[in-house]
């Protein structure tokens, strides 16, 4: 079964502090590794996807990485409008060449930056 | 672009009554959309898999009488929740999967919060 597990569950910043959100995956094999950032009452925005080991992504003040086993989101400087729950989720190779593509998501991690 | 939208964004019903949720891919098409429900503070959970012009395919446990799916055209795709119940209160979240723009990722909808008195 195929889990996914972000740390911390909370982190809170001062504005400027730059941090990382960590997502360790285990899956069968990995199809990509999506980011998604998701504000109260809202849907999921999303921010990147990852393939490989090795690739790097960048928005903004934001940079995805991926190992192996982990992702992390590099957060540069943050602003307060940066303040979300991040979303980390995999999309796993199907098995027996089927065609399933669905996500499974991590709990997330609740960034609260403050001024 | 990817753009998703989710009507009504709000419902209250009575209890017994059955609700219709709508998820339009705005400027693509998408011959797969999902489900999620979102109880508070908790992580997204996968209800179904809709595929147009086939039946949905549900996550065990999720009762395919209750939830009902129809993705009729490559733009829309329906949730019905029949008989709900106040369990049943939550916040339902669609996504679109867009596969061409190079990437193969699924853009979210804004989200239903249903409340059953």
């Amino acid at each position: 079964e195929d889990q996914v597990t972000q740390s911390p569950e909370a982190l809170r910043l001062q504005e400027g502090e730059s941090s990382s959100l960590n997502c360790s995956y285990t899956v069968s094999g990995l199809r990509g590794l999506f980011w998604y950032r998701q504000d109260p009452g809202k849907g999921p925005e999303f921010l990147f996807t990852l393939y490989s080991a090795g690739e790097e992504k960048e928005k903004e003040r934001l940079k995805a990485t991926l190992t192996k086993k982990e992702s992390f989101l590099h957060i540069t400087a943050p602003k307060p409008e940066d303040s979300a729950t991040y979303l980390c989720a995999v999309q796993a190779i199907p098995r027996s060449g089927g065609s399933n593509y669905k996500l499974t998501f991590g709990k997330g991690t609740l960034l609260t930056v403050n001024p | 672009g990817a753009v998703v939208s989710q009507h009504p964004s709000r419902v209250i019903c009575k209890s017994g009554t059955s609700v219709k949720i709508e998820c339009r891919s705005l400027d693509f098409q998408a011959t797969t959309m999902f489900w999620y429900r979102q109880f508070p503070k908790q992580s997204l959970m996968l209800m179904a898999t809709s595929n147009e012009g086939s039946k949905a395919t549900y996550e065990q446990g999720v009762e395919k009488d209750k939830f009902l799916i129809n993705h009729a055209s490559l733009t829309l795709s329906t949730l019905t929740v029949t008989s709900a119940h106040p369990e049943d209160s939550s916040f339902y979240i669609c996504s679109a999967r867009d596969i061409y723009r190079g990437t193969d990722t699924q853009y979210f909808g804004p989200g239903t919060r249903l409340t059953v008195l």
